[in-house]
């Protein structure tokens, strides 16, 4: 069975630094793109962006361009995404999700990560 | 960006009754939609995708349509699991983006 687990919920000042994970598996890790989805509170999907495993390549998001980055660790099969500065603003719910092998869509997901920032 | 507007924003209906989801985009994205169901606390699921292939595993009451600018997503007989919001996502320029959301709540 293919599966995502997200670490788990994280409570941050801001100005502080913070590393999310995502472990995969179930499945070839390096061949399938990753991506990072942001849910604020109350509201909608926002997509970030994604990370090929394989090679690290990187797609980024303008609006999340600089702010965040993504690394994996392939030895683990496991997706990184991470701040160097939060701000109060990045309160929300993060999702990563894998990519459908040959298109962006993103099936399955996982359980999602809730950063408070405050 | 591709801006995504759906319509309508928040539906009430009853068990067995038909639900038509619209999504709109800015410009035209040929195939390239796809819709997501979320409920309260989970993460989004993939429904459907390239605007009307059923991913593996969902229902067959779901179903998708429309190329260009204008995509539904039709659920033909609503079932109590299915009361959530919907979303459709185009994927075929960067950023890739979502649209606002449908919520379905029981009449």
């Amino acid at each position: 069975e293919v599966q995502l687990v997200q670490s788990g919920a994280e409570v941050k000042k801001p100005g502080e630094s913070l590393k999310i994970s995502c472990k995969a598996s179930g499945y070839s890790f390096t061949s399938y793109w990753i991506g990072w989805v942001r849910q604020m509170p109350g509201k909608g999907l926002e997509w970030m962006g994604t990370i090929y495993p394989g090679d690290s390549d990187t797609r980024y998001s303008p609006s999340f361009q600089g702010q965040v980055t993504f690394s994996v660790d392939k030895s683990i099969s496991t997706a990184y995404l991470q701040w160097n500065s939060l701000k109060a603003s990045d309160t929300a719910m993060y999702y990563c999700a894998r990519r459908l092998y040959s298109t962006e869509e993103f099936d399955p997901w996982g359980q999602g990560t809730l950063v408070t920032v405050s | 960006d591709i801006q995504l507007t759906q319509s309508p924003s928040f539906l009430s209906a009853s068990v067995g009754d038909r639900v038509t989801i619209t999504c709109r985009a800015s410009r035209g994205i040929s195939s390239s939609l796809a819709w997501y169901q979320q409920k309260p606390g989970k993460a989004p699921k993939l429904l459907i995708y390239a605007a009307s292939t059923l991913q593996s595993g969902v229902p067959s009451r779901f179903s998708g349509s429309g190329s260009g600018t204008e995509f539904t997503l039709t659920i033909s007989s609503l079932q109590p699991e299915d009361f959530a919001t919907y979303y459709c996502q185009q994927v075929a320029s960067y950023p890739l983006t979502f649209g606002g959301g449908t919520k379905v709540e029981i009449k």
